[in-house]
């Protein structure tokens, strides 16, 4: 089993639709991230969590929201999915050191129509 | 200036040839530089992390740093077809919690 991952791998939704991204680890890892990835315009944070308790807001927060469950898992919300957030999304996770970099899921390929 | 700068590319090599691809970053307090894979549409894969200046070789990957000069680059010597990728420079400052920050990448396209 991969170390994160993420579900689902690909999604199609429709505008004005609430969409929810899972992201679960194996790694024991603390701190989880949420990136989405435009052609062009490379990795934009979301959000992060430090821990369980613990959640930030990230470059492109707006129209996003995030909730940590246990510490291996780190959901994403699309309250009201809107075409100009179709996009591939990552989840990933690092310890609190950053020693080993970060490790990313697989990604979801969300279009919103 | 972007934190982390690296030319968007393509980089066109021959195969069987260096490539050498280049990070700049602004923060002269960065102490730890990654340098990441990323196959169209899959997610990035750690490829190698340097933290002193000088070289570090892992088979057929380079990565060297100049911290006075605040660059990081990598090199992959024999490139093969299979190395056509996206290429990410990721920086961890040291503050902000050792967060890391990205550079746009480098597309690298190794031709038969």
């Amino acid at each position: 089993d991969a170390d994160v991952t993420q579900t689902p791998r690909n999604r199609i939704t429709k505008t004005g639709k609430r969409i929810m991204l899972e992201c679960s680890q194996t790694k024991g890892h603390d701190r989880m991230y949420w990136y989405r990835q435009d052609p062009g315009l490379g990795l934009r944070l979301i959000y992060y969590s430090f821990d369980v308790k613990d959640i930030n807001k990230g470059e492109i927060s707006d129209g996003y929201s995030v909730s940590r469950q246990a510490q291996a898992k780190f959901s994403l919300s699309l309250e009201s999915a809107i075409p100009n957030q179709t996009a591939l999304y990552f989840c990933a996770t690092s310890d609190s050191g950053g020693v080993y970099g970060y490790t990313f899921g697989s990604g979801t390929r969300l279009t919103v129509v | 200036q972007k934190e982390v700068e690296q030319n968007s590319g393509p980089l066109s090599v021959p195969e069987g040839a260096i490539a050498s691809l280049n990070c700049t970053y602004s923060d002269r307090g960065s102490q730890s530089f990654f340098w990441y894979r990323q196959y169209s549409g899959k997610s990035p894969e750690l490829i190698m992390f340097i933290y002193s200046n000088g070289d570090k070789e892992d088979g057929r990957f380079t990565a060297q740093l100049n911290k006075a000069s605040q660059y990081v680059s990598l090199l992959i010597r024999d490139s093969q077809p299979s190395d056509s990728a996206t290429y990410l420079c990721a920086v961890n400052k040291g503050n902000a919690g050792n967060m890391l920050t990205f550079g746009g990448g480098t597309r690298l396209m190794v031709k038969p």
